[in-house]
């Protein structure tokens, strides 16, 4: 499992209000993912990050932002949830390759199922 | 950017039959083609992956075929049984490879 956690593992939360979900990891990596699974879908990239206070956008970050305040953490927060946020949470992480990059390998944590009321 | 698309959506086969999943992409560049298989209320692991400089892998039962021509890519799993039964996706990296693109996923089952 890549020593990946997620917190909550699941949340039932009413629009308007903010939501944080917490990504673990013990192993040091410096790359961090967070998806959402829909059905139909797929997964499809929120956001990612490339180090502490590194981050970028992904396919469908409206709504979300992120924060890396150190390697270990990678927070996920919907300001003010909407029901169309409804959804399964994954986050991944990628071990890196020599000269920094990412490996192209991704492992997933267990999910977070969130539920907007 | 990358775009994967995957088929079928839902595939039913008998035990001991075969299953395959094909998936297309649109990024010539993609090098890196992963499967992952999600079984219920888990996330998705890696079962099997193929880089471009070759064309087929196997891993017992599974194997993958690339054939970047056509820049599609095929997930096998042979005398299949009830505990392959899951959802299997397939993936593809952009050009800098640090994020993957997945397809629509395929759920899988196996009758006994």
């Amino acid at each position: 499992d890549a020593g990946i956690t997620q917190s909550p593992r699941h949340k039932v939360t009413e629009t308007g209000t903010p939501v944080t979900l917490r990504c673990h990891q013990t192993e040091n990596h410096r790359y961090m993912y967070w998806y959402r699974q829909d059905p139909g879908h797929g997964l499809r990239l929120i956001h990612y990050s490339y180090g502490v206070k590194d981050t970028d956008k992904g396919e469908v970050s409206d709504g979300y932002s992120v924060s890396r305040s150190k390697t270990e953490d990678f927070l996920l927060t919907l300001e003010s949830a909407t029901s169309s946020q409804t959804s399964v949470y994954f986050c991944a992480i990628s071990v890196e390759a020599s000269g920094g990059l990412a490996r192209n390998e991704q492992f997933f944590g267990p999910g977070t199922r969130l539920t907007v009321l | 950017g990358e775009n994967v698309e995957q088929h079928p959506s839902t595939l039913s086969v008998q035990e001991g039959d075969s299953a395959v999943i094909k998936c297309t992409y649109s990024d010539s560049a993609s090098n890196y083609f992963p499967w992952y298989k999600q079984e219920l209320g888990k996330g998705p692991q890696l079962i099997i992956d193929i880089r471009s400089n070759v064309g087929e892998k196997k891993d017992q039962r599974i194997a993958v075929t690339l054939n970047k021509t056509a820049k599609h890519f095929s997930l096998h799993i042979t005398e299949t049984q009830p505990e392959d039964s899951a959802v299997y996706f397939c993936a593809a990296p952009n050009n800098a490879g640090n994020m993957l693109t997945f397809g629509g996923g395929t759920r899988l089952m196996v009758k006994p």
